[in-house]
């Protein structure tokens, strides 16, 4: 079966860098995906990785080792509005659905 | 596009009494997911769909979960009966694949719906 692992907290605060890491054991490998929610709100999508190396889009970059079964979502110039929590997901075997880690809650505070 | 559309935002039901949830797809897309989402277990798939197919129901809890989707705009959760462990917050998601199967497919999830079993 799928399986991910992340941290269940991170805090940080304004303007700084946080990386929240993702490790992953899969039948079947066809990319990382990472969501954000915000507290009481639907998760949305951030990115996706199908090959090693980084992703960057503004301030939010992701990275994937297929080596290693590990990512990692790094959020640069942190602002309060990112407090929010943030999913890292990978397919199921058959590729056409997600299986979502438990979540990393990230506080920034001022 | 309005987007996912699920209702009720919540409710709140007794133990035992049926529940049905309800969801419309953004228009277009082929894929339709629901999940349950606790603080315990985290956001768990349920079932999803493909055309109004099932797919996979093995995330379905129990047999008291059933799931329908008769048509491209419309699909169901529904809980009989329900149980306060029941109680979560319920998402519909859909997604557009294309024809081309792929975990790259962004999927793009309503509000959801708060329900309390007491």
């Amino acid at each position: 079966g799928q399986s991910l692992e992340q941290p269940s907290e991170v805090t940080a605060v304004e303007g700084a860098i946080v990386q929240i890491n993702c490790t992953y054991q899969t039948s079947g490998f066809y990319g990382l995906s990472w969501y954000q929610q915000h507290d009481g709100g639907a998760p949305t999508f951030l990115s996706y990785n199908a090959l090693d190396g980084l992703e960057e889009t503004g301030r939010f970059s992701s990275f994937l080792s297929r080596s290693d079964s590990y990512g990692y979502l790094l959020l640069q110039e942190l602002q309060m509005k990112d407090s929010a929590s943030y999913f890292c997901a990978v397919a199921n075997q058959a590729g056409t659905a997600l299986i979502f880690g438990k979540g990393t809650t990230l506080s920034v505070s001022s | 596009d309005a987007g996912v559309i699920q209702s009720p935002r919540h409710e709140v039901t007794e133990m035992g009494q049926e529940v049905t949830l309800r969801c419309k797809p953004i228009s277009g897309h082929d894929y339709l997911f629901w999940y349950r989402q606790t603080m315990m277990r985290g956001l768990e798939l349920l079932i999803y769909f493909n055309n109004n197919v099932p797919i996979d129901d093995s995330g379905m809890p129990e047999d008291r979960f059933s799931a329908k989707m008769p048509n491209a705009s419309f699909s169901t959760l529904k809980i009989q009966p329900s149980e306060p462990r029941d109680s979560a917050v319920y998402f519909c998601a859909s997604s557009f694949s294309g024809g081309i199967q792929s975990s790259y497919n962004e999927q793009f999830f309503g509000p959801g719906t708060r329900l309390t079993v007491l």
